[in-house]
């Protein structure tokens, strides 16, 4: 199946500073990778996806990149903080198994204030 | 949230007794999906469902059986529960390569 990996697995940065978490895909078919964010005790919540026809999403400090050609996709946060402390999972689709995401297995991010 | 429900929201239940745990939605997307999470694994899918008696394994699928006879309801059932199966399961539901929206995950123990 898919192979998604997810690095670092764990990331801890000054709270201000930036984070970028990547990962990988095998599936060239693959055309969307979404983000999702996972608080402590809590269930994932989608931050933010982008598809393939694009390069780059924003969303305020968070912004998502995608290179079809490598077949990689990063998230970066800007001025991280405190509240940015979770477990992120990136995840993507294939084309021979409609409606199924593969996801890496997460990067917890610690935001030191 | 979106309205998707899982229960019981936590569960202990000894080796080898049968176990089943509900998801519920109220949005009416197509697919449903059981995942599990443990340390280290990230979230590992168990099975999925594309439509009403439409049901597929995914990565983890050995023990564990699925049901879904309506739109709204998928159930995930452990036919006889194993201590490796301690774990937090999510149910989550999407349209197509669409956002999939998670339930509140419950936590089953099996001593």
């Amino acid at each position: 199946g898919e192979n998604v990996e997810q690095h670092p697995s764990t990331l801890s940065v000054q709270e201000g500073d930036s984070a970028v978490i990547k990962c990988t895909y095998s599936d060239s078919a693959s055309n969307y990778f979404p983000w999702y964010k996972q608080e402590l005790g809590k269930r994932p919540q989608l931050i933010i996806d982008i598809r393939s026809n694009v390069g780059e999403k924003k969303d305020q400090r968070i912004a998502v990149t995608l290179n079809k050609t490598a077949k990689h996709f990063s998230l970066h946060i800007t001025e991280t903080q405190p509240e940015d402390s979770a477990v992120y999972f990136c995840a993507a689709n294939r084309g021979s198994t409609l409606g199924r995401l593969y996801f890496g297995r997460g990067t917890q991010l610690t935001v030191w204030p | 949230d979106a309205g998707i429900t899982q229960s019981p929201r936590h569960k202990v239940t000894e080796t080898g007794t049968p176990v089943t745990l509900r998801c519920h939605q109220t949005e009416n997307h197509r697919y449903m999906y059981w995942y599990r999470q443990d340390p280290g694994h990230g979230l590992r899918l168990i099975h999925y469902s594309y439509g009403v008696k439409d049901t597929d394994k995914g990565e983890v699928s050995d023990g564990y059986s699925v049901s879904r006879s309506k739109t709204e309801d998928f159930l995930l059932t452990l036919e006889s529960a194993t201590s490796s199966q301690t774990s937090v399961y999510f149910c989550a539901i999407s349209e197509q390569d669409n956002e999939q929206f998670f339930g509140p995950g419950t936590r089953l123990t099996v001593l």
